[in-house]
């Protein structure tokens, strides 16, 4: 069965920083591939996917993500983290042949400090 | 962009009695919708798949007489809890997806308490 595993549930950075949340898939089918942002008692909103084309995907609130196939990865990044960007973030899968049913990490929250 | 929203946003109630979840897309038809929970400082776990005209699809160990799904509509998906115990509190979220691009939309969420 198809996993998906975010290394640490708790990231912790200063303002300003770089952001690097990790998502690992196990799969020997490239999966769609999703970041998911999640405020408190809120649901979920899309930040960015892959589907096809180029490995590099930019998504909204300046963050991106690369598609590493040899590394069967996808970790989330931003140049530089806002006080506003403080939220539980989810890596999900579709995988390949599995309509639209999406598989999610455990999440990781992010922490920004002053 | 897709919309999609639930209804209530939040409720208690008390234990034994059942409490119905809708879940609805706003701006587009969905001929499935996907019910999730989450438990505090956890992830989103699939429930049931939501299909519109026939029976709900339950993942392994949920029970299907406690957690009545009805898809009446095509933009319309309702959750029942039925004798609420304070174990079923959690924060319940739907989706629905979008056309072709493999994207879901999610609803805002329904807490859930049960005193």
């Amino acid at each position: 069965a198809q996993s998906v595993t975010q290394l640490g549930s708790h990231v912790s950075v200063s303002e300003g920083a770089l952001v690097l949340l990790r998502c690992n898939y196990s799969s020997s089918v490239p999966p769609y591939l999703f970041w998911y942002v999640q405020y408190p008692n809120q649901g979920l909103q899309l930040l960015l996917k892959y589907t096809t084309g180029a490995t590099l995907v930019k998504g909204i609130n300046g963050f991106e993500a690369e598609f590493k196939k040899s590394e069967t990865s996808f970790h989330l990044t931003k140049p530089s983290a806002h006080m506003s960007d403080a939220a539980e973030y989810f890596c999900a899968v579709i995988p390949w042949g599995a309509g639209n049913m999406l598989t999610f990490g455990g999440g990781t929250r992010l922490m920004v400090k002053p | 962009g897709a919309v999609v929203s639930q209804h209530p946003s939040r409720v208690i109630c008390k234990s034994g009695t059942s409490v119905k979840i809708e879940c609805r897309s706003l701006d587009f038809q969905a001929t499935t919708m996907f019910w999730y929970r989450q438990f505090p400082k956890q992830s989103l776990m699939l429930m049931a798949t939501s299909n519109e005209g026939s029976k709900a699809t339950y993942e392994q160990g949920v029970e299907k007489d406690k957690f009545l799904i009805n898809h009446a509509s095509l933009t319309l998906s309702t959750l029942t809890v039925t004798s609420a115990h304070p174990e079923d509190s959690s924060f319940y979220i739907c989706s629905a997806p979008g056309q072709g691009n493999n994207e879901q939309f999610f609803g805002p969420g329904t807490r859930l308490t049960v005193l």
